[in-house]
């Protein structure tokens, strides 16, 4: 079971601003920094976001991220029909040795 | 291009073993930090296992301590997890992952291998 707690859906209509949560403790995302991963079903995940609030090379600046205690958050702004998938973040925690993952949260596109 | 490439899956009885192996090319895999993370049919990605550069840190998700071992072969740009005791809740698509060298983040992904559990 993840120990990172997120919403299980969002939506908005293209052009809106939706924002995902990403609920964790201190022993993950109050130690260490937080990724976020899109899934479009049928396909392996890809990296959106690193250390936070960056973005590799590639990933629209559309998408953002930020933390702030024990919590993260992942903002998409401008939202596009290609949004449309499955938004996991993850961590280091220090507690378990290991890296564990959100629930994940289901983005549609209305 | 940075490529991970996973194989090895297949049907196996509970109790079964099977080995999964995962060929890099296009970066130096000897100067990476490798992954492996599975994901059960319609469920979210799940963590299992860390390795470092040399193949001499490892790391496990409890769910699997004491039944997979990861390793390496640096000279062969080849990722492997050899899976024991076998279980239903094993069943999922294994990605093997890359390790950002600047982060602790997942940058690279393969497409996956499906491990079915089923006698």
């Amino acid at each position: 079971q993840s120990v990172l707690t997120q919403p299980p859906s969002a939506s908005g209509t293209p052009g809106q601003r939706v924002t995902i949560s990403c609920s964790g403790r201190y022993s993950n995302i109050g130690s260490n920094t937080v990724s976020w991963y899109q899934q479009v079903p049928g396909t392996a995940p890809k990296l959106l976001i690193y250390t936070n609030n960056q973005r590799p090379s590639g990933v629209p600046a559309r998408f953002s991220g930020s933390k702030s205690g024990t919590s993260a958050s992942l903002a998409i702004s401008g939202l596009q029909s290609a949004d449309e998938a499955d938004y996991y973040c993850a961590a280091w925690d220090d507690s378990l040795n290991g890296y564990v993952f959100g629930t994940g949260t289901k983005v549609t596109v209305l | 291009e940075v490529q991970v490439v996973e194989s090895g899956g297949g049907l196996v009885q509970p109790g079964g073993s099977l080995t999964l192996s995962c060929a890099a090319s296009g970066f130096t895999f000897s100067d990476y930090w490798m992954h492996w993370v599975r994901q059960g049919p319609g469920k979210g990605l799940v963590w299992v296992s860390r390795i470092n550069r040399h193949g001499d840190n490892t790391y496990y998700a409890d769910s699997v301590k004491g039944r997979f071992t990861i390793s390496r072969d640096n000279a062969k740009n080849t990722l492997y997890l050899h899976m024991n005791s076998l279980r239903a809740e094993d069943a999922a698509v294994y990605y093997c992952a890359r390790e950002s060298s600047s982060s602790l983040a997942i940058d690279y992904w393969g497409q996956g291998t499906l491990v079915t559990v089923s006698s």
